[in-house]
């Protein structure tokens, strides 16, 4: 069954560093989302991504983030200067499409970014 | 507005039926989700309804929906040790590219 794919599974790194999350969404999938979850949180929506644009973002998404769909299969999350508080679970979501039974979001297992 | 509400926590004993309930504001919401997450691992969609139905059933899962009520529950049936998991509530609608808002999610532990 074809699944969404997230590198690393953990990512630690120091204050003020830059880092990239990577994702493979299912391959026909058209919509892409990150989404964060705090330890102990609610899962929160960063992102939505369609035809190479933002198609939506929360107030979280910040001038620090931006995300890119740098070749045909490939959707990333760039932190550009990491703080504590985006320690985080991030996870990567991808659906088929955005009407009818084709919008379910399939998510990937999440990367755990540790700032320290 | 958005917000999704669910109880933090249920214990119950293997065997038995679990139901995790839900309550969500937003009555243009237009389908919703139970997500499953086990420890230290992703979410996975374990079923989901539309807005205009009432129930879904899919092997021992049962949802149901209220609309009324905006009230929604996900009833297993047979709990299994492999059912322990932290079960996640979540809405999307249309008007915003069916981004989801889910709940804090609720523990369910299964003892034998």
């Amino acid at each position: 069954e074809p699944e969404v794919t997230q590198t690393p599974s953990h990512q630690v790194t120091q204050m003020g560093q830059e880092v990239i999350l990577r994702c493979v969404p299912i391959s026909n999938h058209l919509y892409f989302y990150w989404y964060r979850q705090i330890l102990g949180q609610k899962v929160e929506f960063l992102v939505s991504f369609y035809n190479n644009e933002i198609s939506e973002k929360s107030e979280i998404f910040d001038d620090q983030f931006s995300v890119e769909r740098p070749d045909g299969s490939n959707f990333t999350l760039k932190i550009r200067s990491t703080k504590l508080e985006d320690s985080a679970m991030y996870f990567c979501a991808s659906s088929e499409d955005i009407f009818l039974a084709k919008n379910i979001q399939y998510f990937g297992a999440g990367t755990r970014l540790s700032v320290l | 507005g958005e917000d999704v509400e669910q109880s933090l926590f249920l214990s119950v004993r293997e065997g038995d039926s679990s139901v995790i309930n839900c309550t969500y504001t937003d009555s243009s919401s237009t389908y919703l989700y139970w997500y499953k997450q086990e420890p230290g691992a992703g979410l996975q969609l374990l079923t989901y309804i539309f807005s205009n139905m009432d129930m879904k059933q899919d092997q021992r899962l049962t949802v149901l929906l209220n609309k009324k009520d905006k009230h929604l529950s996900l009833r297993i049936a047979d709990t299994q040790t492999g059912d322990s998991a932290i079960y996640f509530c979540a809405e999307s609608k249309r008007s915003n590219d069916y981004k989801l808002s889910f709940g804090a999610g609720t523990t369910v532990t299964v003892r034998a």
